[in-house]
C-alpha cells in the first residue's frame, strides 16, 4: 500500500525558509521509474507544481520558483524534502507530495497524493 | 508550458445525472492526459489515466475520451459522494501541467 505524508510546520514568517518533508511507504525512490513531486494549492484552488525528483537524481524545477526551491531525497529513510526560501504570504497553501510511478514507461500521471499540509505565511 | 484550460467552471447537477466535463490542451499532448478528483477537505486522487484508463478501485460510471488537444471526462448516474472539484493534467510536455478544475455541486 502507498502512502504519503507530509510535515512541517503550519506557519512561517515572511522571509523565513519553510522545510517540509514528504514521509512515504510502499516504494523505494531507488526503483527505477519513481519520482516524487510537490505540488501546492492556494486558497482559490488552483493547483502548481514546485519540484519532482526522480530515482535516478534528476530534479526539476519550476521556473518562476527555481531560485528558491530546493528538492533532496534520502533513500534510506523514504523521504523528500522541499526547502524554499524567502517566504511571502503569497506562498500561503496546502502544499502536497505525490508519487510519479510510471515514470519508466513515460507515464508521468500522479498515481497516489499525501493529505496536504497548509503552510500560512504571516508575521 | 503547455496551458490546460477546463470548461464550465463550475457545474450545477442533480444526482442521477450525467455530466460531461471539457479540458482543452493549448497544443497536442497525444494520449498522456489525466484526471483528479479532490473531494471538499480531501487531496486529490487519481481518476483516469492515458485518457480512459481507470486504476483500480474507480468505479465504471467515470470514463473519459478524447485525445490530442481536446478531452472529456464523463459520469454516468452521478452520486452523491461525487460532488467534487476535478483536474485534467497533461504528462506529455514538461511541465506536466494541471488545470484550473471544474466544480460539480449540486443543483
Amino acid at each position: 500500500q502507498v502512502t504519503l505524508r507530509e510535515s512541517g510546520p503550519a506557519l512561517v514568517k515572511p522571509t523565513q525558509t519553510l522545510t517540509l518533508t514528504c514521509t512515504f511507504s510502499g516504494f523505494s525512490l531507488s526503483t527505477s521509474g519513481m519520482c516524487v513531486i510537490w505540488i501546492r494549492q492556494t486558497p482559490g484552488k488552483a493547483l502548481e507544481w514546485l519540484a519532482r525528483i526522480d530515482w535516478d537524481e534528476d530534479k526539476y524545477y519550476n521556473t518562476s520558483l527555481q531560485t528558491r526551491l530546493t528538492i533532496s531525497k534520502d533513500t534510506s529513510k523514504n523521504q523528500v524534502v522541499l526547502t524554499m526560501t524567502n517566504m511571502d504570504p503569497v506562498d500561503t497553501a496546502t502544499y502536497y507530495c505525490a508519487r510519479i510511478g510510471g515514470a519508466a514507461r513515460r507515464e508521468y500521471y500522479y498515481d497516489y497524493w499525501g493529505q496536504g499540509i497548509l503552510v500560512t505565511v504571516s508575521s | 508550458e503547455v496551458v490546460m484550460t477546463q470548461s464550465p467552471a463550475t457545474l450545477s447537477v442533480s444526482p442521477g445525472e450525467r455530466v460531461t466535463l471539457s479540458c482543452r490542451a493549448s497544443q497536442s499532448v497525444s494520449s498522456k492526459l489525466a484526471w483528479h478528483q479532490q473531494k471538499p477537505g480531501q487531496a486529490p486522487r487519481l481518476l483516469i489515466y492515458s485518457v480512459s484508463t481507470r486504476p483500480t478501485g474507480i468505479p465504471a460510471r467515470f470514463s473519459g475520451s478524447g485525445s490530442g488537444t481536446e478531452f472529456t471526462l464523463t459520469i454516468n448516474s452521478l452520486q452523491s459522494e461525487d460532488f467534487a472539484v476535478y483536474y485534467c493534467q497533461q504528462y506529455y510536455n514538461w511541465p506536466h501541467t494541471l488545470g484550473q478544475g471544474t466544480e460539480v455541486e449540486i443543483k
